[in-house]
């Protein structure tokens, strides 16, 4: 039973332009939550995807934009990118209501 | 963002000790949830707990949910090399989770 998966690993992009990250969830699971993590911080939720549509929202600017499929999938997109946005992206799955269960990570490196 | 306040935020202990760490809300959460966290790796869910005053284990760990449902403990008991790590405790809301700031912790053979 594959966990949450996370694509890709590490990256490195330059101030200006814009990134996609990718997560597939756990298997059974239908909501996928995106969350920063600054270096020596907790996670910062950014928003979060059910049924294909964003549920909440944290205190992020528009820059930051999302997408489910309908395989519950998603992806995480920035643009516009700032040296400040350099930090590891997690994608966190879960079955409705229950607790969530977390990837790898995705580092990205703003330069 | 909002987060949780955690202590303490590193601890230095030798093999065999006991850990305890806790984390404060000024917020009710319904659920309560500690992850562990190892460098360039996600965040590993460790215990849940739904309850207030609910006292759950999971081996040598054994977790609290308070009965204001605005704080949590984490108990560690004979810690072992692998229990290095940083250690977060999550509040979970309707949607989102909010998380401490993370109790650091070294072990020292």
């Amino acid at each position: 039973d594959a966990g949450v998966t996370q694509s890709p690993t590490h990256l490195i992009k330059t101030r200006g332009q814009q990134v996609t990250l990718r997560c597939s969830p756990k298997s059974g699971h239908d909501t996928v939550s995106w969350y920063q993590q600054a270096l020596g911080q907790g996670p910062q939720f950014i928003f979060q995807y059910y049924e294909e549509e964003e549920r909440q929202r944290g205190n992020f600017p528009d820059r930051f934009s999302g997408h489910q499929f309908p395989n519950y999938s998603s992806e995480l997109n920035v643009n516009a990118l700032l040296l400040g946005d350099s930090a590891l992206y997690l994608c966190a799955s879960r079955y409705r209501y229950n607790e969530q269960y977390f990837g790898p990570g995705t580092r990205l490196t703003v330069t | 963002g909002q987060q949780l306040n955690q202590s303490p935020q590193s601890m230095f202990i030798q093999e065999g000790e006991d850990v305890s760490m806790n984390c404060t809300s000024s917020s009710i959460f319904n659920t309560w949830l500690w992850y562990k966290q190892d460098p360039g790796e996600g965040p590993v869910l460790l215990i849940a707990l739904y309850k207030a005053g609910e006292l759950t284990s999971n081996g040598r760990l054994t977790a609290q949910f308070g009965i204001t449902r605005k704080d949590s403990f984490l108990n560690i008991s004979a810690s072992i090399p692998s229990d290095v790590g940083i250690y977060f405790c999550a509040g979970q809301g309707a949607q989102k989770l909010v998380f401490g700031q993370g109790t650091r912790l070294t072990i020292n053979p």
